[in-house]
């Protein structure tokens, strides 16, 4: 079993759709959770980066995290077409020393039709 | 306030050869993570370098190593390249301290062939 699981998608939805994209993971020390967007062929971009549990709204994207359920999500409100692309989240356990690491999920592709 | 920077963007080597590359991080950004990402199984941890030291390794052959330079830009090297070290090698620059928020250059594409 894989550290932190990702429904590849993909996912496809009509332009102003709101967007849920989830993760689950099995190692209860991961403490920070992040969300990278990759266009084909770029690196990823970090869109939000959270530490423990709650909740981070930035502009159209809100990030949840629930360690009791080792749970994550983003939400996209009023995806765009230019929103079209894998979503990828990321744990580690902590900063420096052997912990800060990042453990990727598999990234799930979007696909926002206009 | 300048990204991250990894050369080249594109290589082909055979296999049997060795490969370096490149990667300058964000001003102020003391560490400096490698990650090989592949439609198979994504984004996998290399190592990263705090101050020029290797801080954290992941589960690589001795193949692949790496460096620091003082000024915190890091190499990478791929010695006898196989067929299946083709990938988008990543680079992922962080302050190093107080938080994990790490963020990635555009990549080397390496094909081996």
């Amino acid at each position: 079993q894989k550290e932190v699981e990702q429904d590849p998608g993909p996912l496809s939805v009509p332009e102003g759709a709101i967007v849920s994209l989830n993760c689950t993971y099995s190692n209860s020390a991961f403490q920070y959770f992040m969300w990278y967007r990759q266009y084909s062929r770029k690196g990823p971009e970090l869109l939000m980066y959270t530490y423990s549990s709650g909740n981070k709204e930035d502009g159209r994207f809100t990030a949840q995290v629930d360690k009791s359920s080792k749970y994550i999500s983003l939400f996209i409100r009023d995806s765009q077409p230019s929103d079209s692309a894998t979503y990828l989240c990321a744990m580690s356990e902590g900063y420096g020393g052997a912990t800060n690491k990042l453990i990727f999920g598999t990234g799930t592709l979007l696909a926002v039709q206009p | 306030k300048a990204g991250v920077t990894q050369t080249p963007r594109y290589l082909i080597k055979t296999r049997g050869q060795q490969v370096t590359l490149s990667c300058s991080p964000i001003s102020g950004h003391r560490s400096v993570s490698w990650y090989q990402q592949t439609p198979g199984q994504g984004l996998q941890f290399l190592f990263e370098y705090f101050s020029e030291t290797q801080r954290n390794k992941g589960n690589f052959p001795g193949r692949f190593s790496g460096r620091q330079f003082s000024n915190s830009r890091s190499e990478m090297n791929v010695s006898t390249l196989e067929l299946g070290d083709s990938a988008l090698y990543l680079c992922a620059s962080s302050p190093g301290t107080m938080t994990t928020e790490a963020f990635f250059g555009q990549g080397t594409r390496l094909t081996v062939v």
